[in-house]
């Protein structure tokens, strides 16, 4: 067990709704990255967190979007749900963006769109 | 831009048998190179990963990986796998820059035959 916990575990929301999926860092990380799994592919970098401010995007569309906790506990926000956003959301916590520190992986949450 | 490519979605194999999975990268930057397992219903966790020198890399539960500049592959193996290791194994890049940012391929489903 890693020490990084996503909540909820599972959810279904209908097209066009919002979403909002939690992450508690593991305890001295200050880095928070969420990645999307889709289903027979392998995880894709949506953003980055350091110290409450975003540092790095991967190529998802501004309805992602996110936000970092000063206690750096994560929220993903995900506005007018399509089908594709079907997947598992994983984050991941680290002490630092540029040290040589391991990342730990939370067990996700996976999200299905009907 | 880095990328990274799984030769291999699906590798049977018998129980005692040695297993190499195969992984190439391509990015125009200087990376870091990682192996994570994946079980059902879990997130990801770290086999082993390469940062600097030598390009043996030794991991957790007897894998071990193969860093080749020349080749930009970075290779998996085990000489002898136990049904415990029945999983599906990502391979993934990062930049040196961006650590902790990591690009991932799609995915090898290790099947492990009694």
């Amino acid at each position: 067990e890693t020490g990084v916990t996503q909540s909820p575990t599972h959810l279904i929301k209908t097209r066009g709704q919002q979403v909002t999926l939690r992450c508690s860092s593991q305890s001295g990380h200050n880095t928070v990255s969420w990645y999307q799994q889709a289903l027979g592919q392998g995880p894709q970098f949506i953003f980055q967190y350091y110290r409450e401010e975003e540092n790095g995007r991967g190529n998802f569309p501004p309805r992602f979007s996110g936000l970092q906790f000063p206690n750096y506990s994560s929220e993903l926000n995900v506005n007018a749900l399509e089908l594709d956003d079907s997947a598992l959301y994983l984050c991941a916590s680290s002490y630092n963006p540029v040290m040589n520190t391991e990342a730990f992986f939370g067990q996700g949450t996976r999200l299905t769109v009907v | 831009a880095q990328s990274v490519t799984q030769l291999d979605s699906q590798v049977p194999v018998f129980e005692e048998a040695p297993v190499e999975l195969r992984c190439n990268y391509s990015s125009s930057v200087s990376v870091y190179l990682f192996w994570y397992v994946q079980y059902p219903n879990q997130g990801l966790q770290l086999l082993l990963k390469y940062l600097s020198g030598s390009t043996l890399v030794k991991g957790i539960n007897g894998f071990e990986a193969e860093f080749n500049k020349s080749q930009t592959s970075f290779h998996l193996r085990k000489p002898s796998v136990h049904i415990s290791d029945t999983a599906e194994y990502f391979c993934a890049v990062s930049g040196t820059y961006n650590f902790n940012k990591f690009y991932f391929g799609s995915g090898t489903k290790l099947n492990v035959k009694p």
